[in-house]
């Protein structure tokens, strides 16, 4: 069965560090990959998507992702974080087709202090 | 801007109530879920539906049903409710593809007691 890990499950940072949050599928195939954030309160929204060509993809608010196929990860950067990011953010993937059916990862939450 | 609603932000049940929440979207999309999000657990299907009167299970579905009798809405129902369905519940849809994002609501925040 396919599915999604998210290796950082809190994650705390001051602000203007560096954010690299880990993703890791399990599947063989062509996949579609997504990055959601959950700000306080808010919907879950997103950040970013990569279902072809340019492996680096750039998102909202200053979030890239870069999609490694060899080693199956879809790792979520930022140069320099703000208190704004504190939020959680998922990781997920579908393996294409009319469905649309996602697998998210277990989520990381992320504590940005001033 | 798509719009995806949900009918309760929050609400409290007693065990063995039946349960349901309703979810409607503008955007004329073909797929809609239900996912239950539980902490260090993330979102977990429920069930989705990629067409009026057809629905397919997820990965947890038992213990609730759901119902789409028009292509805006999407119910989902507890048939009697229990203390392990307290759970936030949101709702997406999307467009019948693979490459596009899933438009989430609000939540139903359900608290069984």
């Amino acid at each position: 069965a396919q599915s999604v890990s998210q290796h950082n499950h809190h994650v705390i940072l001051s602000e203007a560090a560096s954010l690299e949050l880990g993703c890791n599928y399990s599947y063989g195939g062509t996949v579609n990959l997504f990055w959601y954030v959950q700000y306080p309160g808010q919907h879950l929204q997103l950040l970013l998507k990569y279902f072809s060509g340019d492996p680096l993809v750039k998102g909202i608010k200053g979030f890239e992702a870069e999609f490694i196929k060899s080693k199956f990860s879809f790792n979520l950067r930022k140069p320099s974080v703000q208190w704004s990011d504190t939020a959680e953010y998922f990781c997920a993937v579908n393996t294409g087709g009319a469905t649309n059916k996602l697998i998210f990862g277990t989520g990381t939450l992320l504590a940005v202090q001033p | 801007d798509v719009k995806v609603t949900q009918s309760s932000r929050y609400l409290v049940k007693r065990t063995g109530e039946k349960v349901f929440l309703e979810c409607v979207q503008d955007m004329d999309h073909e797929n809609m879920f239900w996912y239950r999000q539980d902490p260090g657990l993330g979102l977990r299907l429920i069930y989705f539906s990629y067409d009026v009167k057809m629905k397919e299970k997820g990965d947890i579905p038992e213990g609730y049903s759901v119902s789409r009798e028009k292509k805006e809405r999407f119910s989902l129902i507890l048939e009697s409710a229990s203390t392990n369905q307290t759970s936030m519940y949101l709702c997406a849809s999307s467009l019948r593809d693979g490459i596009y994002e899933q438009y989430f609501g609000p939540g139903t925040r359900l608290t069984v007691t």
